[in-house]
């Protein structure tokens, strides 16, 4: 069985740009989350999608990201306008249901100077 | 407020020298707790779910335990591949379905 996958690994961008990442998660799974994770610390998440409807987003800065899950399968989370403390790895897990086993996917690296 | 807490923050062993990680925890509730296993670069794998205090699961050299308000893992007779970070998580039982409040972690370095 194919993990979650993500892309891209690794970004590096300056201040006040805008960059996004994508998701596919595990075929089947109806849940999919974004979690952020600063150097050092667990993951803290961002926002949880059940099929194509957000579940919950009350951690999301709504003034600068924003994330879509277009027809229950692939996701896609933006940020705009980047900040310096947006440095993090980005996260993608997806569950069979909203309380499953949660499975992540490699995550992807955003530097922003 | 739902919390976890790991200790220690690192851990160096030796090779087949035993020991185990904490995990404390405040939650409203439990559904369950997780442990995952993240290597440099690399997302979390999940290890094991637990659901009720007494609760424990194995696996190679791993023992996962649960009590009312922590969880240990424990190690035995550890290897080098053993290295890497642990996280604990819970998921409330109320509240926001399916969020993981996870531990900053146990950084563990087995050297041979």
């Amino acid at each position: 069985e194919a993990g979650v996958a993500q892309s891209p690994r690794y970004k590096i961008i300056e201040k006040r740009q805008s960059v996004a990442f994508w998701c596919n998660p595990i075929s089947g799974h109806a849940t999919l989350y974004w979690y952020q994770q600063i150097l050092g610390q667990g993951p803290k998440l961002l926002i949880q999608f059940q099929n194509n409807g957000v579940v919950d987003d009350s951690q999301l800065p709504k003034d600068r990201f924003s994330a879509e899950r277009l027809k229950g399968v692939d996701s896609t989370l933006k940020i705009q306008p980047a900040k310096l403390e947006d440095s993090a790895v980005y996260l993608c897990a997806s569950s069979r249901g909203q309380s499953g086993t949660q499975y992540f996917g490699p995550g992807t690296r955003l530097l922003v100077l | 407020e739902d919390q976890v807490t790991q200790s220690p923050e690192a851990l160096r062993l030796q090779e087949g020298e035993s020991s185990s990680l904490n995990c404390s925890y405040t939650v409203s509730g439990l559904r369950g707790l997780f442990w995952y296993r993240q290597d440099p670069g690399k997302g979390p794998e999940f290890l094991f779910t637990l659901y009720s205090a007494g609760e424990e699961k194995e696996k190679e050299r791993l023992k996962a335990t649960l009590t009312k308000k922590e969880s240990f893992l424990h190690i035995t007779a550890p290897k080098p591949e053993d290295s890497a970070t642990y996280l604990c998580a819970v998921q409330a039982a109320d509240g926001s379905q399916g969020n993981l409040i996870f531990g900053k972690g146990t950084k563990l370095s087995v050297k041979p």
